[in-house]
C-alpha cells in the first residue's frame, strides 16, 4: 500500500514564525501536492511538483514556498505565518506511470494553528 | 472556471437505506472524477476512479457513474452501515493537467 506521512498531525505556531510541514511518501511517485482545507471550500491547491526541484504554483500559493530537493520528500514553508493560515494541510501524491489516471495517495493531514 | 458542487452538504440514514450522492460539475472537459472518503481528522481514501470514457466504476457495495455532458456524477452506496459515516468528496482532474478541483463534500450519518 501506498504510505503518505505527514511529520505532524497537530502544530501549533506563533504569528510571523517560518513554518515547515513535510510529507513523506514511499512509493516513489513522481508527483507530490500539497491542499488545505477550509470547512465551505473543500480542497484547494497550493503548491503542486512533478519532479525534483520542480514546482508549480496551485490556487493559492501566496504566503507559502515548497522544497523538492528529495523525490520522496516535499515541504511546505509558510515563510511568515498568518493567522489565516490557519487550516487543515492535506499532502498527496501519485504516480506519473500510467498518466493521469492515477489515484492521488493522500496523508493524514497536519491541523495547523497559528496564534 | 471549473466549479464542482456536492448535494445534499450533509445527509442521515437508517442503516440497510440505499443511498446517492450527488456530484456537479461546470466545465465537461475533464480527465476523470475521483471519489474520495474522508473520516474525521484523517486524510482523503480513494474509493472510485472513472475516466472521462467511461460510465461508471463499481467497488463492492458502492457505484459510481459519471455523466459528463450534463456534468453530472453519482455515488451509490447499497444497503448502508453505521460504518459507512464519513465525509464523502467529488474531485474533477481537469484535462490537460494534474490539476484536480475538488466539491466540499458530502457528510454521510448512518444511524444503526
Amino acid at each position: 500500500d501506498v504510505k503518505v506521512t505527514q511529520s505532524s498531525r497537530y502544530l501549533v505556531k506563533r504569528t510571523g514564525e517560518k513554518v515547515f510541514l513535510e510529507c513523506v511518501q514511499d512509493m516513489d511517485h513522481e508527483n507530490m501536492f500539497w491542499y488545505r482545507q477550509d470547512p465551505g471550500l473543500g480542497l484547494r491547491l497550493i503548491y503542486f511538483s512533478y519532479d525534483v526541484k520542480m514546482k508549480e504554483k496551485g490556487d493559492i500559493p501566496e504566503g507559502y514556498s515548497v522544497s523538492r530537493e528529495k523525490k520522496e520528500r516535499f515541504s511546505l514553508i509558510l515563510e511568515s505565518a498568518s493567522t489565516n493560515q490557519t487550516s487543515m494541510y492535506l499532502c498527496a501524491s501519485s504516480p506519473i506511470w500510467g498518466g493521469l489516471n492515477q489515484p492521488q495517495h493522500f496523508g493524514d493531514g497536519t491541523r495547523l494553528s497559528i496564534l | 472556471k471549473q466549479e464542482v458542487t456536492q448535494i445534499p452538504a450533509a445527509l442521515s440514514v437508517p442503516e440497510g437505506e440505499n443511498l446517492v450522492l450527488n456530484c456537479s460539475f461546470t466545465d465537461s472537459a475533464i480527465y476523470n472524477l475521483q471519489w474520495f472518503r474522508q473520516d474525521p481528522g484523517k486524510g482523503l481514501t480513494s474509493l472510485l476512479l472513472i475516466q472521462s470514457s467511461q460510465r461508471e466504476q463499481t467497488s463492492g457495495r458502492l457505484n459510481a457513474s459519471l455523466d459528463k455532458s450534463s456534468g453530472r456524477s453519482t455515488l451509490y452506496i447499497a444497503a448502508s452501515q453505521p460504518g459507512d459515516s464519513a465525509t464523502y468528496l467529488c474531485a474533477v482532474r481537469l484535462s490537460g493537467g494534474f490539476k484536480t478541483i475538488f466539491g466540499a463534500g458530502t457528510r454521510l450519518f448512518v444511524k444503526a
